[in-house]
């Protein structure tokens, strides 16, 4: 298996400008979580997805932040517009219903200048 | 609501020194509890995991016990490598139907020096 795949790697933009993330998560898992990762807050759970679904966006941090799932191998996590604040390591990870695992893809590396 | 402790970082050792890393946590009932590990420019991994009381959980020579009457799940390698290297997350999920959330701690930056 491939593992949970993140598009892309890095991407480094200037403020005010639109950032789409991508992830593909793992096949035959239905359960899909957005992290992001700084040195000052650690890892934060952005938005919850089961079976494509949004169940838990408490963590999303604003209106500029959305996400969407439209079917079970693809999500997106878009901002709009950037800001500096928002350079972090954005992380998707996947599991299957009842699995303890998390799956985490390799992230994105968002540099906002 | 849940937290989760774990001791500041980085931690220094020299090739084949003991480690350990504590980690404490607050939680609703009897929650399952992990230990991840990020290696430099990748995601985290499950490194081991225990999901109810003195349970330990065991993986590549780290192992961490659930100590419920001290609620500490402390991670420990006898002879640590180079490899080891990396950032070491202690984390906590509620037991029961529906429990998806992970919170997890600030993390420990281990570095292990020849």
């Amino acid at each position: 298996d491939a593992g949970v795949i993140q598009s892309p790697r890095h991407e480094v933009t200037e403020m005010g400008q639109e950032v789409t993330l991508r992830c593909k998560p793992i096949s035959g898992h239905n359960s899909l979580f957005w992290y992001r990762q700084t040195m000052m807050r650690g890892l934060e759970l952005l938005i919850y997805f089961n079976n494509n679904v949004p169940i838990d966006d408490s963590g999303m941090p604003e209106d500029r932040f959305s996400a969407k799932m439209p079917n079970a191998s693809f999500s997106t996590l878009k901002i709009q517009p950037s800001e500096p604040r928002d350079s972090a390591v954005y992380f998707c990870a996947s599991s299957s219903e009842g699995e303890y695992e998390q799956y985490f893809g390799p992230g994105t590396r968002l540099t906002v200048t | 609501g849940n937290s989760v402790t774990q001791m500041e970082g980085p931690v220094t050792l020299s090739e084949e020194a003991f480690l350990t890393i504590n980690c404490t946590y607050t939680a609703t009932g009897y929650p399952s509890l992990f230990w991840y590990v990020q290696y430099p420019g990748e995601g985290l991994q499950l490194l081991l995991k225990a999901t109810k009381a003195d349970d330990k959980g065991s993986n590549k020579g780290f192992e961490a016990t659930y100590r419920k009457e001290t609620t500490s799940f402390h991670l420990e390698k006898g002879s640590v490598q180079v490899s080891d290297s990396a950032v070491y997350f202690c984390a906590l999920k509620n037991s029961g139907a529906g429990s998806y959330q992970l919170t997890f701690g600030k993390g420990t930056k281990l570095s292990v020096i020849p």
